[in-house]
């Protein structure tokens, strides 16, 4: 089955600078990748999504790129903000019939002023 | 609009009990997901409601159960609670997943076992 991992835990970066979250997945027939964001006490909320058939996408701020060839997923957030600082999870959707949404366990971005 | 609402918030239960989690969607929404969410294993998926049948079901025991009424509304409910469920327990609605409408998620039920 599908599974989804994250590179690193945790990331620390200054104020300002650019952060990239990285995330790998195994096994997929997935259309599309998702980003998320998760703030503490909140649920996680959409950032970027990206199909299968892209290699890039852009949004305000956030890049997504997504190498099929070594499954491998990243989200680039540019000029990082204090905001910016929560947990961040990949996703990869499996459709069909047996539709889910399968995520990883997440990066924890913290942004020191 | 208003966002997904998930009742209620907090919930301390004792090992052996029961508990009903309750989501209301999105109005218009008519697929709603469940999903567990713990430090060690992230967010999990429980299971996924369209139309009050159940599409889809995770890795979890029978225990698990949920359902879904007409007007969209789920409810998913633990029996025998065991100090391992406790977690945040996640609801996101979606008009169609399939069709890649995108979930929104509520903010979630914390529930406690001791």
């Amino acid at each position: 089955g599908e599974s989804v991992g994250l590179h690193l835990p945790t990331l620390s970066v200054q104020e300002g600078d650019n952060s990239i979250i990285n995330c790998a997945y195994s096994n997929s027939a997935s259309d599309y990748f998702i980003w998320y964001k998760q703030e503490s006490g909140k649920g996680p909320q959409f950032i970027i999504d990206i199909r299968s058939n892209m290699d890039k996408r852009q949004g305000q701020r956030v890049t997504v790129l997504l190498n099929k060839t070594v499954k491998h997923l990243s989200l680039q957030i540019a000029a990082t903000q204090p905001g910016d600082s929560a947990v961040y999870f990949c996703g990869l959707e499996s459709g069909g019939s047996n539709y889910k949404l399968t995520f990883g366990k997440g990066t924890l971005l913290t942004v020191n002023p | 609009k208003a966002g997904v609402t998930q009742t209620p918030r907090y919930l301390i239960k004792t090992r052996g009990q029961q508990v009903t989690l309750s989501c209301s969607p999105i109005s218009g929404h008519r697929s709603v997901s469940w999903y567990q969410q713990t430090p060690g294993q992230g967010l999990q998926f429980l299971f996924e409601y369209f139309s009050e049948t159940q599409r889809n079901k995770g890795n979890f025991p029978g225990r698990f159960s949920g359902r879904q009424f007409s007007n969209s509304r789920s409810e998913m409910n633990v029996s025998t609670l065991e100090l391992g469920d406790s977690a945040l327990y996640l609801c996101a609605s979606s008009l169609n997943p399939t069709a890649n409408y995108g979930y929104t998620f509520g903010s979630g039920t914390r529930l406690t076992v001791v």
